[in-house]
């Protein structure tokens, strides 16, 4: 069956360290996104991607970057890590671009910046 | 900015009572979806009704939408344990840009 696969599942890293959240998607969907979920937001959405080569900015993209070289992975990083950022993150992919589908997410990475 | 905000927060029911989330939205929609979240687990797509639908049913859910007050509900009927967990209303508003816009989300606990 396809998924979508998150790794890892928990971290703790330090201030100022870099770290890569991986994310790994074999539905062959073309739409991948990432979410932080916090307590009193919800998700919210930090980074997308259209397609291979295609990064788009979300709300809360500020210290984070991605890179879509195909399209099966689409990694998360935490160019130097703030314990604003300790959050618990959620990748997830789509079909086809259009609002009016469904997103499929993975498990999520618990990353606590200490 | 958020655009759905459920209410209430938190719900707890006795299993076999039906479970009632509500969803309001600020600005124009072309649809919105219901995601489930399990604890430790990630979310879920549930159901989704467009900007000209009404109600939608699929199982013992049903999905009702006013975009007049630009609100959803979503009613779980003879509920289960196994209904617990937590559910997200999301809002698309145009096939253009493609992304979501979650709420805050109301946990619900059903107990046995």
């Amino acid at each position: 069956d396809a998924e979508i696969t998150q790794s890892p599942r928990h971290k703790i890293t330090e201030t100022g360290r870099q770290v890569t959240l991986a994310c790994h998607q074999t539905w062959n969907h073309n739409n991948m996104f990432w979410y932080r979920q916090d307590l009193g937001h919800g998700l919210r959405l930090i980074h997308y991607s259209y397609g291979v080569h295609d990064t788009n900015k979300g709300e809360v993209s500020d210290g984070y970057s991605v890179s879509r070289s195909n399209t099966e992975d689409l990694p998360l990083t935490l160019e130097s890590a703030a314990s604003s950022q300790t959050s618990v993150y959620f990748c997830a992919s789509r079909a086809i671009r259009g609002s009016n589908q469904p997103q499929h997410f993975g498990d999520g990475t618990r990353l606590s910046i200490l | 900015s958020q655009q759905g905000e459920e209410d209430p927060q938190a719900l707890s029911i006795q299993e076999g009572e039906n479970a009632t989330m509500n969803c309001s939205y600020k600005t124009s929609i072309n649809n919105l979806q219901w995601y489930r979240q399990n604890s430790g687990r990630g979310l879920v797509h549930l159901i989704l009704i467009r900007s000209n639908e009404r109600e939608k049913h699929s199982g013992r859910l049903r999905v009702t939408l006013d975009t007049s007050k630009k609100s959803s509900s979503l009613l779980i009927t003879a509920s289960r344990a196994a209904d617990t967990a937590s559910y997200f209303c999301a809002t698309g508003h145009s096939s253009n840009t493609g992304k979501l816009i979650f709420g805050q989300g109301t946990t619900l606990q059903v107990k046995p």
